[in-house]
């Protein structure tokens, strides 16, 4: 079965500008993550999906970041404006219910300068 | 929310030598998960371990969930074992994840 995919890979963009990062679960899993992984520092939890409501929102950083799950398949994790300290490794995971393991994708990383 | 310590933060080794990795969590979780992050920036999962003891090649891992701590064991490290290993423990709806192990492995 084909894994998480996240796109893009890499994205390097000017502080002020608007970033939208992609995430495809592995087919079948209702449970979608975003976490992300600053400065070299820990990965944080963002965000929880169940399908396509949010479970779980408390790990989001400000209301720059907004992220969707339209449908409850793909998401996407919206950074407006971006800000010079958003920049990172942002995670994409995915189970198919809570007592499952989560299957993380390669990560997307951001780049504000 | 559960706090999660990993020991020790940095890690160097020579080739062929083993290793212990520890991770602590200050309250019971549900799930625990071993991953590896390699120079790349990828994020592999090595071990969904929420108790008992699991082998995979060189890589072995223990969670003893009563005493709150699990370990992952690395024999005959190799250069391709460098990066960072993160333990995670499943908290109520998600996975929380440890400060880290930075692993550099010589040849």
């Amino acid at each position: 079965e084909a894994g998480v995919t996240q796109f893009p890979s890499h994205s390097v963009i000017e502080k002020g500008q608007t970033v939208t990062l992609r995430c495809d679960p592995i087919s079948g899993h209702d449970n979608l993550y975003w976490y992300r992984r600053v400065m070299g520092k820990e990965i944080k939890f963002l965000l929880h999906f169940v399908k396509e409501s949010k479970q779980d929102e408390s790990g989001m950083p400000n209301n720059r970041f907004l992220a969707e799950r339209t449908g409850g398949t793909y998401s996407t994790l919206k950074v407006q404006p971006a800000e010079l300290e958003d920049s990172g490794v942002y995670f994409c995971a995915s189970s198919l219910n809570t007592n499952s393991p989560l299957h993380f994708g390669n990560g997307t990383r951001l780049t504000v300068t | 929310g559960i706090q999660v310590e990993q020991s020790p933060p940095d890690l160097i080794l020579q080739e062929g030598a083993n290793s212990t990795l520890r991770c602590n969590f200050s309250d019971s979780v549900n799930n625990l998960q071993w991953f590896h992050q390699n120079p790349w920036g990828q994020l592999i999962n090595l071990f969904y371990i929420p108790s008992g003891t699991k082998q995979n090649g060189r890589l072995s891992a223990t969670t003893v969930a009563t005493e709150r701590y699990s370990l992952l064991y690395i024999s005959s490290s190799q250069t391709t074992d460098s990066g960072v290993y993160f333990c995670a423990g499943f908290n109520t709806d998600k996975l929380i994840f440890g400060t880290g192990t930075r692993l550099q492995v010589f040849p």
